[in-house]
Formats: C-alpha cells, sequence, structure tokens
C-alpha cells in the first residue's frame, strides 16, 4: 500500500519567508511524527499528533515552528520567518497505535534556506 | 528515555553476518529496543524491536542480553543494499516518541 507522502520534496525559500510542508500519513494512522534533520546527525523529534490534537510539542524550536492536523489525517508544518539555520530535511511518520507501534517514515522535505 | 551507545561506523563483507552492537545501560523495565536504518537521502526505516526476548523477522534478529543493558543486531546475510545508517533506540512507547543518536554506518563491502 502507499507509504507516507511528503510534499514537496524540495524546497527553496529566501530568508524571512514562510513555508508550508504537508505530510500525507498511511490511511488509518493515528499517530503523526514530525522530525528535523541536519547533515551528519540522527532524526531530532519536533512534534506529536494523536488524532487531531498535538499531544507532545515539545521539541518544536520555537514559536516560528507550528504544526496542525485538522481533520486528524493530513498534517502540515509551517514556518515562519524562516531562517538560514532552518535548513534541513524534515521527516514526517506515522503509526498504526501510538504505543509500540512502528512509525513509518516518508522520505521528507529537503529545505533550503537562503 | 535511556540513552544508547552505538559504535559510529562498522564493516562488514558482503553475504558474512552483520553484528550491531548497542549499549543501553540505563534501559528502564518498560522500554522497548528498537531497530531503524536510513539509506542516503531516504527516510529511517523500522527493522525490529523486542522487550526482553530474543526476535526474529525476515530482515533481521534482534539478541539482547538477559540483563538487558545491551543488545545486538544481526543481518544474517548483508548485501550492498544493507549499507546504511543503522539506530538503535530505547523507548518507554507511551507516545513512541523516538529519540535518536547518532547511529552506526555499516558499510557492507563486495
Amino acid at each position: 500500500g502507499a507509504g507516507v507522502s511528503q510534499t514537496p520534496s524540495n524546497k527553496v525559500t529566501e530568508k524571512g519567508k514562510y513555508v508550508e510542508l504537508r505530510c500525507d500519513p498511511i490511511s488509518g494512522h493515528t499517530a503523526l511524527y514530525w522530525y528535523r534533520q541536519s547533515l551528519g546527525q540522527g532524526p531530532e523529534f519536533l512534534i506529536y499528533f494523536q488524532g487531531t490534537g498535538a499531544a507532545d510539542d515539545s521539541g518544536l524550536p520555537n514559536d516560528r515552528f507550528f504544526a496542525v492536523r485538522p481533520e486528524g489525517s493530513v498534517s502540515t508544518l509551517k514556518i515562519q520567518r524562516t531562517e538560514r539555520g532552518d535548513s534541513a530535511v524534515y521527516l514526517c511518520a506515522s503509526s498504526l497505535f501510538s504505543s509500540n507501534s512502528p512509525l513509518h517514515f516518508g522520505n521528507g522535505t529537503r529545505l533550503t534556506v537562503t | 528515555d535511556a540513552k544508547t551507545t552505538q559504535p559510529p561506523s562498522m564493516d562488514c563483507a558482503e553475504g558474512r553476518a552483520a553484528n550491531l552492537p548497542c549499549n543501553h545501560s540505563t534501559i528502564s523495565g518498560n522500554e522497548y529496543v528498537y531497530w531503524y536504518r536510513q539509506i542516503h537521502s531516504q527516510g529511517p526505516q523500522y527493522i525490529i524491536h523486542g522487550l526482553k526476548n530474543n526476535e526474529t523477522n525476515e530482515m533481521a534478529s534482534l539478541i539482547i542480553t538477559e540483563d538487558r543493558k545491551s543488545s545486538t543486531l544481526i543481518l544474517p546475510h548483508a548485501t550492498l543494499r544493507d549499507t546504511a545508517v543503522y539506530y538503535c533506540i530505547v523507548s518507554a512507547g507511551a507516545t513512541n516518541k523516538l529519540i535518536f543518536g547518532t547511529g552506526t554506518l555499516l558499510a557492507v563491502q563486495p
């Protein structure tokens, strides 16, 4: 079946601009996660949704970052006033249940802020 | 969640077994051991997980020591396609929020 889909695969934006990154999870998966990965590092947790609500947003670096999942399926990660340090690969994952079910990752969106 | 320690890199000959170690000496009784791998330019891929018993699936085997302070991921017959960064993670699974370290870069040599 279809896996986790992330769009766009690549995004180049200018410093100070607003960007939205989209994640389509596997159908029926109730849990959704956003991670960020810089070159040479492991993925860094940003936020986790169970259904429509953000159950844990402790990884969001500051208030320029925000994520929504209004209908409990598709999620959008929003970054305001982008900075060059925001350049990274943003990964989305979903799982069937929140406890002990493996995470299924998309291939990410590579964000470059110039 | 408990931290893990993995060697930064390992080599393995194609066709041989790859044994990737992981130390998790501060693991709690309710924490699982998960293994994921990440092939270049792709998202992480789930391999296997376990609590205290050894586990095997079509991809790999997971051997957890009796005191649960370390584990080994075994790829029985490594191929060039198994070249990737392998992450060992421990998590209580309450939210399945996985905390990744820097993993082990496994290079399978022809």
